[in-house]
């Protein structure tokens, strides 16, 4: 089992609607949460972290975390063309070390 | 504010050559530093990490290695390329709340 799976898509999703991405860990310990998008040949770069059960929202987009289940999702509202990326999961496990899932890729079409 | 820097952007090198891929940051001491590589269409392999000067720790055995000569220099090198070390080779640092990892712009290598 790898440690951070997600599912590689690709999701498509229409212009202003609700995108579920979703994520899930093996190692029970981890602690912290984290949601990157990359654009096509570029760095990822840090959306947003999490590291309690529950919801937290930043501006359209929300996580949500739940340690009992070893999931964690993203929710992007009102979804626009500029969101098709790449969105990778990446949990802190053992050794503090980063763990980055696969990625999915997001489609928006307009 | 932190920067991190890479270079060069864009490299191309014949197999059996030497490589020297730099890393540098910008605004904050002793980060923790990282170098992965993200092949074609995969997700992000960490190669190796670094904790301060001169401490470097491997995770994955290869003809890669990695220098820390500096607190805000990270070195990746290679003295003989393969085909395989085809990819997208990211720098990252440590930083912030709950060790978030902030990446470079990264250095794509192509392997002739």
């Amino acid at each position: 089992q790898k440690e951070v799976e997600q599912n590689s898509g690709p999701l498509s999703v229409p212009e202003g609607a609700i995108a579920s991405l979703n994520c899930t860990y093996s190692d029970r310990g981890s602690q912290s949460f984290f949601w990157y998008r990359q654009y096509s040949g570029k760095s990822p770069e840090l959306i947003m972290f999490i590291y309690s059960n529950g919801d937290k929202e930043d501006g359209r987009f929300t996580a949500q975390l739940n340690k009992a289940s070893q999931y964690v999702s993203l929710l992007i509202r009102d979804s626009q063309p500029s969101d098709s990326a790449t969105y990778l999961c990446a949990v802190i496990g053992g050794a503090q070390k980063l763990v980055f899932g696969q990625g999915t890729r997001l489609t928006i079409n307009p | 504010s932190q920067t991190i820097h890479q270079w060069p952007a864009t490299l191309v090198q014949p197999v059996g050559s030497p490589l020297s891929l730099e890393c540098t940051v910008e605004g904050t001491s002793n980060p923790n530093l990282y170098w992965y590589r993200q092949a074609a269409g995969r997700g992000l392999q960490l190669l190796f990490y670094s904790v301060g000067i001169g401490q470097i720790s491997s995770e994955v055995p290869q003809n890669l290695s990695a220098s820390r000569p500096q607190d805000r220099q990270f070195i990746l090198s290679s003295k003989k390329l393969l085909l395989s070390d085809s990819g997208f080779y990211l720098c990252a640092w440590t930083g912030g709340p709950q060790e978030t990892q902030y990446f470079g712009p990264g250095t794509r290598l192509l392997v002739l």
